[in-house]
């Protein structure tokens, strides 16, 4: 258990559903970076916060999909419209550092199904 | 974006024997490489964090070693044992805060 907490851990959806994903960080932990991994990838940065501010989206990161991180806590992944294309594994993952020699500790995943 | 290679990509051993896997990297804006091993219904665990040229990790019977000139990182497992099994990650960081990884290798250790 690294302390970082997902929830769901499994969500199963029909196509143009709204879902939306949660991820509590080790406490004090600044940074907070959303991840996903499709099947035989491995996980591919979606975008990352300082404490409440988002910093840096990928270009994977379509305007269906948007995440917050109120009072720079825990922080959540929502997607609209879910597509089978977004079937995937999402991954949190945070640390307390500042740079990048510093460990980030990943979170179990949810899993999306996306019928 | 970075181009991260592991190979191979999967590995059947049998109990005992040591292994060991291959991380691929650009070498140029190198700033760490990080290994991290992933099981099944579980978080991914970091492993090593590796910075400097001709490092060398060790965790009990899995060790590490970082070529930053060329661009490659061993990861070896000595004495596998089937609590290994599980798909080995590795990420290089450069500098952009985010990490980019490979497609992993995947570990069946059989009893």
């Amino acid at each position: 258990d690294t302390g970082v907490s997902q929830n769901p851990r499994h969500k199963i959806t029909k196509r143009g559903q709204n879902v939306t994903f949660r991820c509590d960080p080790i406490s004090e932990h600044n940074r907070l970076y959303w991840y996903r991994q499709t099947l035989g990838q491995g996980p591919e940065f979606l975008t990352y916060f300082q404490n409440e501010a988002q910093l840096e989206k990928s270009r994977l990161l379509s305007d269906r999909f948007s995440a917050e991180r109120p009072k720079g806590s825990f922080s959540t992944l929502e997607i609209q419209r879910t597509e089978q294309g977004d079937s995937a594994m999402y991954l949190c993952a945070t640390l307390a550092g500042w740079g990048d020699t510093d460990t980030q500790y990943f979170g179990p995943g949810t899993r999306l199904t996306v019928l | 974006i970075l181009n991260v290679e592991q190979s191979p990509q999967s590995l059947h051993v049998q109990e005992g024997d040591s292994t060991n896997f291959t991380c691929s990297f650009p070498s140029s804006n190198f700033y760490a490489l990080h290994w991290y091993r992933w099981e099944t219904a579980k978080s991914p665990e970091a492993l090593f964090v590796m910075t400097l040229n001709g490092d060398e990790k060790k965790k009990g019977r899995i060790s590490a070693t970082l070529n930053t000139k060329e661009g490659y990182s061993y990861l070896y497992i000595k004495g596998s044992q089937p609590e290994d099994s599980a798909t080995y990650l590795c990420a290089p960081g450069a500098g952009s805060y985010q990490l980019t990884f490979g497609k992993g290798t995947k570990l069946s250790v059989i009893p």
